[in-house]
């Protein structure tokens, strides 16, 4: 398994500001991904973090208002820019482990969350 | 990714009884996942299912995959008040293993 801290845990912003969510790993891992959860609802896949090169978002996301950062194996960061309140959620950082070696499991393991609420 | 549908979205249970939560899609999938989300919590991953038709039992847990991909199902037998939470079966993209989720069912446990 993998400890995965994440911060801020929850906070509280105006509307238009922007935020950083910081989420680090306790081992080098491969795939990092961002996923949102609006309230009382599943998760949604925002972007896969790539290490040294620009993060892969899904459909309906866009660099602009979630730029990510993925400075090495252990560390992403995810802005939510110029936010809005339908941008209150949690956003969820997940990383997949693999053996060194082994194929792809596709397991997930998640951060805690960053639960956002924005007035 | 890939689109499932699962249901019920709710379930109430009385303590002791069984149930089980469904997740269908209408293409064949390369494999499933089960999590289980608690209250406030975050999800932990459960089990990974890839054959067809494998049956796979954790305690009082039973994952089923159907033989045609295209379906699973998630059997608790004696539910317990431990078993409150929300179930996501989430299938992976062949390609890039990418997850998509399903929209969960929500358990609850009449003592």
């Amino acid at each position: 398994s993998a400890v995965i801290s994440q911060k801020p845990s929850r906070d509280i912003c105006q509307r238009g500001t922007s935020l950083t969510i910081q989420c680090q790993v306790d081992s080098q891992v491969t795939m990092m991904f961002w996923y949102r959860q609006q309230p009382g609802q599943s998760l949604t896949l925002i972007a896969t973090a790539n290490q040294g090169s620009e993060a892969t978002y899904e459909s309906g996301f866009v660099i602009d208002k979630f730029p990510i950062s993925r400075p090495n194996l252990t560390f992403s960061t995810l802005t939510v820019s110029n936010m809005s309140p339908e941008d209150s959620s949690i956003y969820l950082c997940s990383v997949e482990l693999r053996q060194p070696g082994l194929a792809r499991t596709g397991e997930l393991f998640f951060g805690e969350g960053s639960r956002l609420t924005v007035l | 990714g890939q689109q499932v549908m699962q249901i019920p979205q709710y379930q109430h249970v009385q303590e002791g009884e069984d149930f089980t939560t469904y997740c269908n899609s209408s293409t064949t999938l390369s494999n499933i996942q089960w999590y289980k989300q608690r209250p406030g919590g975050h999800p932990v991953f459960l089990i990974q299912l890839v054959k067809s038709g494998e049956v796979k039992k954790q305690k009082r847990l039973t994952f089923q995959f159907g033989e045609a991909k295209k379906n699973s199902s998630l059997h608790i037998t004696a539910t317990q008040t431990t078993d409150v939470g929300t179930y996501f079966c989430a299938p992976a993209s062949s390609n890039d293993y990418k997850l998509s989720f399903g929209a969960g069912t929500t358990v609850t446990v009449r003592a």
